[in-house]
């Protein structure tokens, strides 16, 4: 059993296009993230979501579209895609309290994204 | 100054040494700490959290020092296997961690 699944694991597009990536966690977490992680491997923080609601939301150009139709799913669309967004994303869900507690977050399995 | 600043390495060790990695944060509101392990091409996984007084868990210890804000891990009898890249993880606020860029271990026969 998956605990956090994303899709697609590659993605290969245009610039100009729009596309999305779908991630779903059966770990019953509050909480969802989207992280990117460039070619240096700088992993960052996009977007959290704590029971469908935004919570965090980092300097990400308005391209970047979250939507969380209920607490075990966060998808993540991207409209127009440039050349720099080429990158690994990572969708992560921890329990509410990650940040006082001692559990962390759990990671899926990445998206690589090649826009050209 | 970044949030959470690691050495990038590589440290290249032979197997059967003993490694040590350091990093520091620059929020002193931090409360959770955390080393984290990513393999090429994969996704972070949790290796262990850091508490206060310093915690082990097998072959692998952390220490937290709050007054200097500095995190270690330490690695005894490195194993092939260990040859990773260690993310340094500090809790940012509400929800948010920031990970550090990392530091590159290879471990060689």
């Amino acid at each position: 059993d998956t605990a956090v699944s994303q899709t697609p694991k590659y993605l290969v597009t245009q610039m100009g296009n729009d596309k999305s990536i779908k991630c779903e966690q059966n770990l019953g977490h509050d909480t969802m993230y989207w992280y990117k992680q460039d070619s240096k491997k700088f992993l960052k923080i996009m977007f959290s979501y704590n029971n469908k609601e935004l919570i965090i939301n980092e300097t990400v150009p308005n391209r970047f579209s979250p939507k969380s139709p209920d607490k075990a799913h966060l998808n993540l669309h991207i409209n127009s895609l440039e050349l720099g967004d080429s990158a690994v994303y990572f969708c992560a869900s921890s329990r509410r309290d990650a940040y006082t507690s001692n559990y962390g977050y759990t990671f899926g399995s990445g998206t690589r994204l090649t826009v050209v | 100054r970044k949030e959470v600043e690691q050495d990038p390495g590589p440290f290249n060790v032979p197997e059967g040494a003993t490694v040590a990695f350091n990093c520091t944060y620059s929020n002193s509101a931090s409360q959770s700490f955390f080393w984290y392990r990513q393999d090429c091409r994969k996704e972070p996984k949790l290796l262990m959290s850091v508490y206060s007084s310093g915690n082990e868990d097998g072959r692998f210890t952390a220490q937290l020092n709050r007054a200097s804000q500095y995190i270690s891990l330490l690695i005894r009898d490195s194993k092939l296997s260990d040859s990773a890249t260690y993310l340094c993880v500090v809790n940012a606020g509400f929800q948010k961690l920031v990970f550090g860029t990392g530091t590159r271990l290879l471990v060689s026969p």
